[in-house]
């Protein structure tokens, strides 16, 4: 089963807001399988900034929201801070498939 | 505080053999699921398995099956990844993860900080 697509990049100025798309099938993001987000630092872990497509655990900025529509879960940071450049990756459980969970390709966020 | 320590990573030759362990502290690891997710530079991760809780049930990805085997030692805290007639494909960052529910949807919460297995002549 292919990996979630997002756009390679995406980039915003300071301040303003960015937008970041992930797109799977009925099977994946479509259905009800749990879709999150996770900001990843370079040479760090993966961390959880959004589970359940726009829930945020506990300690996580009200500036990163999230939706979906159809096949296609988003990300949203308004208010974009020099911090928030990084890479983002969605995932999403599957169903009727060999893996238990895919993953996007990843977004790297560049903040001009 | 919640934590995931992996470790056992290394430089292997094709055809050979590691051992992956993943140490958990701060949470009762028996009553979780838990994974091994691989990263290669400039990707996104690729889910490698998984272990049930209770039951040992185990699955694999495709890549890997019949290759890999995951354990866990609940009395030990203790997450396990055997890798055997490793491919140079293989060659990534290994983090393990726990399956946790937040209300009522799934999640992988928190990440270990990872373990580089470089296989390579």
């Amino acid at each position: 089963q292919s990996a979630l697509t997002q756009p390679a990049s995406v980039s915003g100025s300071l301040g303003q807001s960015i937008t970041i798309s992930c797109t799977g099938t009925s099977s994946d993001v479509g259905g009800n399988y749990y879709v999150s987000w996770y900001q990843q630092h370079p040479g760090k872990a993966p961390k959880l900034i959004l589970y359940d497509v726009s829930k945020r655990p506990s300690g996580v900025s009200s500036r990163f929201s999230g939706s979906k529509s159809g096949n296609t879960a988003s990300l949203t940071i308004s208010g974009l801070q020099a911090e928030d450049e990084t890479d983002y990756y969605c995932s999403s459980y599957t169903t009727g498939s060999t893996v238990d969970v895919l993953f996007g390709g990843g977004t790297k966020l560049t903040v001009l | 505080e919640v934590q995931l320590v992996e470790s056992g990573g290394g430089l292997v030759q094709p055809g050979g053999s590691l051992r992956l362990s993943c140490a958990a502290s701060g949470f009762t690891f028996s009553r979780y699921w838990m994974h091994w997710v691989r990263q290669t530079p400039g990707k996104g991760p690729e889910w490698v398995s998984r272990i049930n809780h209770d039951d040992g049930v185990t699955r694999y990805a495709d890549s890997v099956n019949g290759r890999f085997t995951i354990s866990r030692d609940n009395a030990k805290s203790t997450l396990y990844l055997q890798m055997n007639s490793l491919r140079a494909e293989d060659t990534a960052v290994y983090y393990c993860a726990r399956d946790i529910w937040y209300g009522s949807a799934r999640v992988f919460d928190p990440w270990g900080q990872g373990t580089l297995v470089t296989v390579s002549p």
